[in-house]
């Protein structure tokens, strides 16, 4: 199935661990980003992405990281986790700029959802 | 910093009542879009609309936009219950990634 697939959809981590979540597309798409949400807040946009091997800063980027070694993967690492990264976090992807002309809108996942205790 | 706002933050209707719900958007746009997010889920796609367009359907959606008063405005005709989410505008953040409102969540009752 075509899609965006983030895994995994639940994790409890303790404070200070570290920890990666997964986002995978199968459609060739060369943009992706990383949002949060959380109660009242809508979504945030952590990191994004226009291709492999270049990535950039959004809204709310510190105690993360991102890489992007091909098109189809878009990794986000907790460095050290806190109790504010307590969210849900979701991938979205799209094959032309999002806030361009072009655009046929962004496709997403179905989202973690990350507890830090 | 939030490019879009919507209002109103929360709409209870019943079915059959049109929805309406609005977004207010900072600086000049290329397209605005909407999404709807059930409950638990991810967002999905629903209509885009660019900025030399001032109104645009699909199905029983119709967004409009008014670039001079960086607003839009979202209507769902006929509601159900099926159209029981969140809704979010959205807008292009350098290109390249969008920025999103904090949602109107609408609740339709039989």
């Amino acid at each position: 199935n075509a899609g965006v697939t983030q895994t995994p959809k639940f994790q409890v981590l303790k404070t200070g661990q570290s920890m990666t979540l997964q986002c995978a597309q199968d459609m060739n798409h060369e943009y992706m980003s990383w949002y949060r949400q959380d109660p009242g807040m809508g979504l945030r946009l952590i990191h994004y992405s226009v291709g492999a091997g270049i990535t950039d800063q959004g809204e709310v980027p510190n105690g993360y990281n991102v890489s992007r070694s091909t098109t189809e993967d878009f990794p986000l690492r907790l460095l050290s986790a806190a109790p504010s990264q307590t969210s849900v976090y979701f991938c979205a992807s799209s094959y032309h700029p999002p806030g361009q002309e072009s655009t046929r809108g962004y496709t997403f996942g179905s989202g973690t959802r990350l507890t830090v205790v | 910093s939030q490019q879009g706002e919507e209002d109103p933050q929360a709409l209870s209707i019943q079915e059959g009542e049109n929805a309406t719900m609005n977004c207010s958007y900072k600086t000049s746009i290329n397209n605005l879009q909407w999404y709807r997010q059930n409950s638990g889920r991810g967002l999905v796609h629903l209509i885009l609309i660019r900025s030399n367009e001032r109104e645009k359907h699909s199905g029983r959606l119709r967004v409009t936009l008014d670039t001079s008063k960086k607003s839009s405005s979202l209507l769902i005709t006929a509601s159900r219950a099926a159209d029981t989410a969140s809704y979010f505008c959205a807008t292009g953040l350098s290109g390249y990634a969008l920025n999103f409102g904090k949602g109107t969540s609408l609740l339709v009752t039989p």
